[in-house]
């Protein structure tokens, strides 16, 4: 069963401070794995986007990596700020079926505080 | 930031109504989707269309219907809404030739059925 799972569940932070999101997942055939930002009342907007030969990939202070092997990404987020206060989601897409199918991990809250 | 609408973006109405929830989006998109999205919880795909006059049902069951009879709108309809359908409802498009099948959502809509 493709599923993709996410930890913390939940996550406090003070601002000016880094954190790191992890994603397993066990989707196959795996196409791609893109992490979204979801800010409260708001629909998900895509940070990275990561292919089976990319190891790392940043977007200004996020940070994605993937090890493609154990089937494992990371989010890292430095020096944080309270607009980063959202939750963050792991989506894998499978390259099985013609509508690119994505499973989508529970999210983790986080939350910075100043 | 993506070019998907969707209205109204809250909802409250009592149990028998029926109520169409609206989305458009101004990219061109030939694949459009629906998501419910309850607090805390992943998104689950309910329906989907590749292009016109194509209209799928998703992974989890759901009463509502859709139709797409112009490229750019995909509304949702209740026929008799129910406190079960409370929930967030997001919409998102996705072109074929977009790399990685990146989907844009729409702001979501918040229904409350009393």
């Amino acid at each position: 069963k493709n599923q993709v799972e996410q930890s913390p569940q939940s996550l406090i932070i003070l601002e000016g401070k880094n954190c790191t999101l992890q994603c397993n997942y066990t989707v196959s055939p795996f196409s791609n794995l893109r992490w979204y930002k979801q800010d409260t009342g708001r629909g998900p907007v895509s940070l990275t986007i990561m292919t089976f030969s990319e190891n790392t990939k940043s977007n200004g202070r996020y940070t994605a990596t993937l090890d493609a092997d154990t089937k494992q990404s990371s989010l890292h987020i430095t020096a944080s700020q309270l607009s980063d206060s959202a939750s963050y989601i792991c989506v894998v897409s499978d390259r099985g079926s013609t509508l690119g199918r994505l499973y989508f991990g529970r999210g983790t809250q986080l939350t910075v505080w100043p | 930031e993506a070019d998907i609408y969707q209205t109204p973006r809250y909802l409250v109405i009592g149990t028998g109504k029926k109520i169409t929830l609206e989305c458009s989006q101004t990219m061109g998109h030939d694949k459009m989707y629906w998501y419910q999205q309850d607090p805390g919880m992943e998104l689950h795909l309910i329906h989907y269309s590749y292009g016109v006059n194509s209209t799928e049902k998703g992974d989890l069951s759901s009463e509502s219907t859709v139709s797409r009879i112009r490229t750019e709108h995909f509304p949702l309809t209740l026929e008799s809404a129910r406190p079960s359908h409370t929930s967030q409802y997001l919409c998102a498009s996705s072109t074929t030739k977009g790399a990685g099948n990146e989907q844009f959502f729409g702001p979501g809509t918040r229904l409350t059925v009393l």
